[in-house]
């Protein structure tokens, strides 16, 4: 089955800085990746996805690159602010039209530093 | 939290008892999933229904049993065979477009801890 590689495991970025996840999925049939942010002891929050047919995909501050011959993505955060901490998690699917498995990474604790 | 309820938020059991997690979605979203959370293993999935009165096993199904009567609601319960229930539990659903990659939206969870 899929696996999905995530690093760092924690981050501590200063307040107006860059802030980049990456990720890296096993299996060349992926063919969706969300990004999702967890602020504590609350449900995960889609903040942005990216399919196979795209390479880059932006959302004001924050953008995803994906790589298919790498079979790696990476979640971009820019000008960061303290309402950016938070865990957040990378996702793969082999999306089949209603049959969607995500397979999760370990997620990165992010850290902005006032 | 986009119209998925889980209760309760908090939940305490004993060794040996069986409980049950509710997950309801007003959304009219067709397939729902259970994901366990543990620290620094991401979610991983238990078991997940497309539609009313069918469902599949996940990753980690063991000790653990799950229904799908109505389209709405989607509880797991948790047996006593589980050896380690102990962890925050994730209900999520989307709505089946038709498309790849349909995305899933997730409940507040319920945290599990067994005394």
């Amino acid at each position: 089955g899929e696996n999905v590689e995530q690093h760092p495991s924690t981050l501590s970025v200063q307040e107006g800085d860059s802030a980049v996840i990456k990720c890296t999925y096993s299996d060349s049939a992926s063919n969706y990746f969300p990004w999702y942010k967890q602020e504590l002891g609350k449900g995960p929050q889609l903040i942005i996805d990216i399919r196979s047919n795209v390479g880059e995909k932006k959302d004001q501050r924050i953008a995803v690159t994906l790589n298919k011959t790498a079979k790696h993505f990476s979640l971009h955060i820019t000008e960061t602010q303290p309402e950016d901490s938070a865990v957040y998690f990378c996702a793969a699917s082999i999306s089949n039209f209603g049959n969607e498995k995500l397979t999760f990474g370990t997620g990165t604790r992010l850290t902005i530093i006032p | 939290d986009g119209g998925i309820t889980q209760s309760p938020k908090y939940l305490f059991r004993k060794e040996g008892q069986n409980v049950t997690l509710s997950c309801e979605q007003n959304l009219n979203h067709d397939a729902m999933y259970w994901y366990r959370q543990d620290p620094g293993q991401g979610l991983r999935l238990i078991y997940y229904s497309q539609i009313v009165n069918d469902f599949q096993k996940g990753d980690i199904a063991e000790g653990y049993s799950v229904s799908r009567e109505k389209k709405e609601s989607f509880p797991l319960t948790v047996t006593s065979a589980q050896k380690n229930p102990t962890a925050f539990y994730l209900c999520a659903s989307i709505k089946t477009s038709g498309r790849a990659g349909d995305t899933q939206y997730f409940g507040p969870g319920t945290r599990l801890t067994v005394l």
